[in-house]
């Protein structure tokens, strides 16, 4: 069974400042991956970044970079230069990528999420 | 285009009633999904389709049914709810079990009442 911890249920930070949203994992897969989400207050999931279990590089899309930690089983969201629109909540999430776990497609495990503000 | 759109945005009905949920994508994606989200909280899984076919199936009551009716939509069909049921259901699709990421829809605000 996969799970996802996070462990800041909700974070302040000043805007144009570094924001580091902590995530650690427990899988028995070989193959996974692991995906951050972003949900506004409107409700729409949007996804930010993804970084695969064999991926040796870490994952980088714009300001958004995932700091990948494959023995401490962590796959931290840094948000560079925050801005007021970053203000969501945010969810890492995992998925079985190992095609002959059973075939078909996966869904997503999610954490319990941050609830990030960013103060002017 | 990548769009998943989810209608109604918001659906109000009562523990008596019959509706239906629909999400459509038009992305080409094999892989389709419902989830549930209450208030405060992770997504839950609910129900994955591969190539049209339901493939997981999260012990869900059989009030809520699933329907493929083709690659390009996937309809959740309510029956008989209980007002716990209210949250928002969301739906999502991907390329098949190796893509990465998953897209997902605005959702629906289900209230029943």
């Amino acid at each position: 069974a996969q799970k996802i911890t996070q462990t800041q249920p909700g974070m302040f930070v000043q805007e144009k400042e570094a924001v580091t949203l902590d995530c650690t994992y427990d899988t028995s897969d070989q193959s996974y991956g692991l995906f951050w989400y972003k949900q506004p207050s409107s409700g729409e999931m949007i996804f930010l970044i993804y970084q695969g279990s064999y991926d040796e590089q870490n994952a980088t899309e714009g300001r958004y970079s995932l700091n990948f930690q494959k023995a401490r089983k962590s796959a931290n969201l840094v948000i560079s230069a925050s801005q007021l629109g970053d203000s969501a909540m945010y969810f890492c999430a995992m998925r079985d990528l190992d095609m002959y776990s059973g075939g078909g497609a996966d869904g997503l495990t999610f954490g319990k999420g941050t609830h990030l503000i960013i103060q002017p | 285009d990548t769009e998943v759109t989810q209608t109604p945005k918001h659906l109000v009905m009562g523990m008596t009633n019959k509706k239906s949920l629909k999400c459509e994508q038009h992305m080409g994606h094999r892989a389709m999904y419902w989830y549930k989200q209450k208030a405060k909280k992770p997504p839950e899984l609910m129900f994955v389709y591969s190539y049209e076919k339901l493939s997981i199936n999260e012990s869900v009551p059989s009030r809520f049914s699933p329907e493929c009716p083709n690659s390009s939509l996937l309809n959740l069909h309510l029956h008989a709810l209980q007002p716990e049921d209210s949250a928002l259901y969301l739906c999502a699709s991907s390329q098949d079990f190796e893509t990465t990421e998953a897209f997902f829809g605005q959702g629906t605000r289900l209230t029943v009442v």
